[in-house]
């Protein structure tokens, strides 16, 4: 079993729809869990950053930590076009960026127009 | 945030050849990182780069495949050294600032 599940899709959905990206790990030493974009042929994109349980909301981005059930989420609001790309989550133990990430392979999402 | 820069964007190998791998950032950074991204595969960090001590490297990384230089506060160096088919694989620079992890645009390495 890999420490970090993330289904590498497709997953395509129409544009305003509301899109929902999962992960599941197996360490629970984990604590702090992120979210990157990933465009084609570019590097990684930080866009959530959050600690142990519980909900954080940036915009149309909202990421959920569910430590009982080691399951995290990133859900999108009113997805637009320009929100096609693969999107990473990633995970530590400790904080403060003092180790490297472990992350899960990515989901490619693609917005209808 | 952090502006990381890396050098060269991609390259084309031949088997038993090395390339090395710049990455600078805007500003000073204690923690540096290198990952490998393969296709289809996860981000696998490679190593843990501090100035001025040795890289900490991950299992399964090796110092004499992978050497790694932090000169300093800036800049860091990997080199992938005597190259097969199997290291052709997007390489990338990450630096840890104010709690957060930012990643450079990535080397897209081809070796045949």
């Amino acid at each position: 079993q890999k420490e970090v599940e993330q289904d590498p899709g497709p997953l395509s959905v129409p544009e305003g729809a509301i899109v929902s990206l999962n992960c599941t790990y197996s360490n629970s030493a984990f604590q702090y869990f992120m979210w990157y974009r990933q465009y084609s042929r570019k590097g990684p994109e930080l866009l959530m950053y959050t600690y142990s349980s519980g909900n954080k909301e940036d915009g149309r981005f909202t990421a959920q930590v569910d430590k009982s059930s080691k399951y995290i989420s990133l859900f999108i609001r009113d997805s637009q076009p320009s929100d096609s790309a693969t999107y990473l989550c990633a995970m530590s133990a400790r904080g403060g960026g003092a180790d490297g990430l472990t992350f899960g392979k990515g989901t490619h999402l693609i917005i209808q127009p | 945030s952090a502006v990381i820069s890396q050098k060269p964007s991609r390259d084309i190998c031949q088997r038993g050849t090395s390339l090395t791998i710049q990455c600078q950032v805007d500003s000073q950074v204690t923690m540096m990182f290198w990952y490998r991204q393969q296709p289809g595969q996860s981000l696998t960090l490679i190593a843990t780069a501090n100035q001025g001590s040795e890289a900490t490297y991950e299992s399964g990384f090796v110092i004499d495949k992978f050497p790694i230089s932090r000169p300093n506060l800036t800049f860091s160096t990997l080199t992938v050294s005597n190259m097969s088919p199997e290291d052709s694989s997007i390489y990338l620079c990450s630096v840890s600032r104010e709690g957060e992890q930012y990643f450079g645009p990535g080397t897209r390495l081809t070796v045949t």
